[in-house]
């Protein structure tokens, strides 16, 4: 069965980076790309952006370009989304979720990035 | 950039009744309108894509509506699963955007 394992909690200091990584499972990975969107606490889903399975093409949210670089290795089928220089305001749940453009059924199960002094 | 609001953003309900939410899309989108179910600590859960199309599993009381800028998420007769929050999803080949969500609570 498909499945999208997420790597765990992280946390961090103000300024530093995360690397998130979601190891795909069930389905050949170059034919779906990985999406990620992210949850502060209490608040909604955030998209952030995608990688495309097949050929590593991005897109990203306009508020995150420059930050935000999504990877994917094929022979690993695992996903990666690293986020720099982090502040309080990206504290949140981070989930990847299959494919890029349509609706997706299949999400990893979140990933806890604390930011913190 | 296309904005999706939703409302109302609580809604309270009693095991039985018939709940909608809507979603409106600053401009058409077409049917390109997804709805998700979630839990608190949980991943979303994809209910109805296509705005109108039921997901594989998903029970037969979810039922979704709407074209253009207007979309409806109804549920037939509430059950003790469903109090949640929910939130439409726009998507199209470059991106996605979500509403605030709807909040379902007990009476």
């Amino acid at each position: 069965q498909v499945q999208l394992v997420q790597s765990g909690a992280e946390v961090k200091k103000p300024g530093a980076s995360v690397r998130v990584s979601c190891k795909t499972s069930g389905y050949t990975g170059t034919t779906y790309g990985i999406t990620w969107v992210r949850q502060a606490p209490g608040q909604g889903l955030e998209w952030m952006g995608w990688v495309s399975g097949n050929n590593g093409k991005t897109r990203y949210a306009d508020n995150l370009k420059g930050r935000v670089t999504m990877t994917m290795d094929p022979s690993t089928s695992t996903a990666y989304m690293e986020l720099r220089s982090l502040t309080s305001d990206d504290a949140a749940v981070y989930f990847c979720a299959r494919g890029q453009g349509i609706p997706s059924a299949f999400w990893g199960q979140g990933t806890l990035v604390t930011v913190s002094s | 950039d296309i904005q999706m609001t939703q409302s109302p953003a609580t809604l309270s309900g009693s095991v039985g009744d018939r709940v909608t939410i809507t979603c409106r899309a600053s401009q058409s989108i077409s049917r390109g309108l997804a709805w998700y179910q979630q839990k608190p600590g949980r991943a979303p859960k994809l209910l109805i894509f296509e705005a109108s199309n039921l997901e594989s599993g998903v029970p037969s009381r979810f039922s979704g509506s709407g074209s253009g800028t207007e979309f409806t998420l109804t549920i037939s007769s509430l059950q003790p699963d469903d109090f949640a929050t929910y939130y439409c999803q726009h998507y199209d080949s470059f991106s996605w955007t979500f509403g605030q969500g709807t909040k379902v609570e007990i009476k």
